[in-house]
């Protein structure tokens, strides 16, 4: 079944602990990407990939690392986590070129910084 | 930016016909797309207009007009699990990410 995963699923974490959450992708999709829902605020793009070992800033990238070894896994990396950074993770993959440019979407990351 | 548009929340009637809109200001796209999401899941892909005019799925349709600058989502013969937030997403090339207005929430009454 073509799907993004992502995990963990829910993280409850303190101020300054180093956290990973990481993404796969099973459809050999070059782009991939990070964004965060918060209410009112819609979804914002954190980082994003166009393929291996290529990553650039979205709109709100302070705070976030990610990384690009592998064309299936973009994990996003929160090096010293803020309670401002509590917010639900999407991550998402698409194809670069063809005339569909579907994305889609991992099932979210609930994550909580106290 | 894009500047992408659309009313924050929208309420209807069970068994009606709803019209979602989406504004944007840029003149060069690739396409459009259409999201919805239920609260705390993922978005899932409705639809994709790349044309102008009106492309239909079932009870959904989705239409593009670039010379006036906007899209529409009609959902028709709406039931209750229709209440969900309508995302609309510009894709300005294959090489940019997607960028998406924040949303209209939709409520769905008996």
């Amino acid at each position: 079944e073509a799907q993004v995963t992502q995990n963990p699923r829910y993280l409850i974490t303190v101020t300054g602990k180093k956290l990973t959450v990481t993404c796969s992708q099973n459809m050999n999709h070059e782009y991939m990407s990070w964004y965060r829902q918060d209410p009112g605020l819609g979804l914002r793009q954190i980082y994003y990939s166009m393929n291996v070992e290529v990553t650039d800033k979205g709109d709100v990238p302070e705070g976030y690392k990610v990384s690009r070894k592998e064309k299936r896994n973009f994990p996003l990396i929160l090096e010293s986590p803020s309670p401002n950074q509590t917010s639900l993770y999407f991550c998402a993959s698409r194809k670069d070129r063809g005339y569909s440019y579907e994305q889609y979407f991992g099932p979210g990351t609930r994550l909580t910084v106290t | 930016g894009q500047n992408i548009d659309q009313p924050t929340e929208m309420t209807a009637t069970e068994g009606a016909i709803v019209q979602i809109n989406c504004t944007y200001q840029t003149s060069g796209f690739n396409g459009l797309f259409w999201y919805q999401q239920h609260a705390g899941e993922a978005p899932t892909f409705l639809s994709y207009n790349v044309l102008d005019g009106l492309e239909e799925k079932g009870r959904f349709s989705s239409f593009l007009s670039r010379s006036k600058g906007y899209s529409y989502l009609l959902l028709k013969e709406l039931q209750m699990k229709d209440s969900a937030s309508y995302l609309c997403a510009l894709i300005l090339s294959g090489n940019t990410p997607l960028v998406f207005g924040k949303g209209t929430r939709l409520s769905v009454i008996a």
